[in-house]
């Protein structure tokens, strides 16, 4: 069966730089979530998106921005990059938006020096 | 405070043992609960549903406590693959806002 696929699996920045982190939800799931894990934490919510818009906004911070786009894939962009943003980066993808199940990608490692 | 709160172990059990944990949420109009296991490195998988009248897939366990409002994921004859980190995950009536717990560690040792 079709899961979540993220792009790319292992990205390495320096400061200052920007990062662009792809994700491609399970067909028909019309809910993208997108979390960010930082070593020993637990995924912190950062943007969600239903059928494209903007449903709810976490602890995303303004040098992020995300975006769905019409085919349902969604995209996190990051700018200025700063150490404190390396981190495990999940996009999850839910059938419906009124429950818990999410399904997760493999994750994104963003490595910023 | 946050939302979801869970004792972050490590729980250290010998192969076979039951081991048990809860997790308490502070929004008492949460709606869904669930359990997700995570691996080291590794993304977050649905482990199970917690249903109001508990349940239980396998070896697994769940129970809901609305009263006290905790929930938790009780381990029968553990296996060496059970060693992983599991959250508590809780979904808000109002918004179905999700928040996560930070995870409780289980190691299962031969």
């Amino acid at each position: 069966a079709a899961g979540v696929i993220q792009s790319p699996r292992h990205l390495i920045k320096e400061k200052r730089e920007t990062a662009t982190l792809k994700c491609y939800p399970i067909p028909r799931h019309d809910t993208v979530y997108w979390y960010q894990q930082g070593p020993g934490q637990d995924p912190q919510f950062l943007i969600s998106f239903y059928e494209k818009m903007q449903s709810d906004k976490g602890s995303i911070p303004d040098r992020f921005s995300a975006q769905q786009f019409s085919d349902y894939h969604s995209e996190l962009n990051m700018s200025s990059l700063e150490l404190g943003d390396s981190a495990l980066y999940f996009c999850a993808s839910s059938l419906d938006t009124y429950t818990g199940e999410l399904f997760f990608g493999e994750g994104s490692r963003l490595t910023v020096l | 405070r946050k939302e979801v709160e869970q004792d972050p172990g490590p729980f250290n059990v010998p192969e076979g043992a039951t081991v048990a944990f809860n997790c308490t949420y502070s929004n008492s109009a949460s709606q869904s609960f669930f359990w997700y296991r995570q691996d080291c490195r590794k993304e977050p998988k649905l482990l199970m549903s917690v249903y109001s009248s508990g349940n239980e897939d396998g070896r697994f366990t769940a129970q809901l406590n609305r009263a006290s409002q905790y929930i938790s994921l009780l381990i029968r004859d553990s296996k060496l693959s059970d060693s992983a980190t599991y959250l508590c995950v809780v979904t808000r009536s109002n918004d179905y806002k999700l928040s996560f717990g930070a995870g409780t560690t289980v190691t299962v040792r031969a």
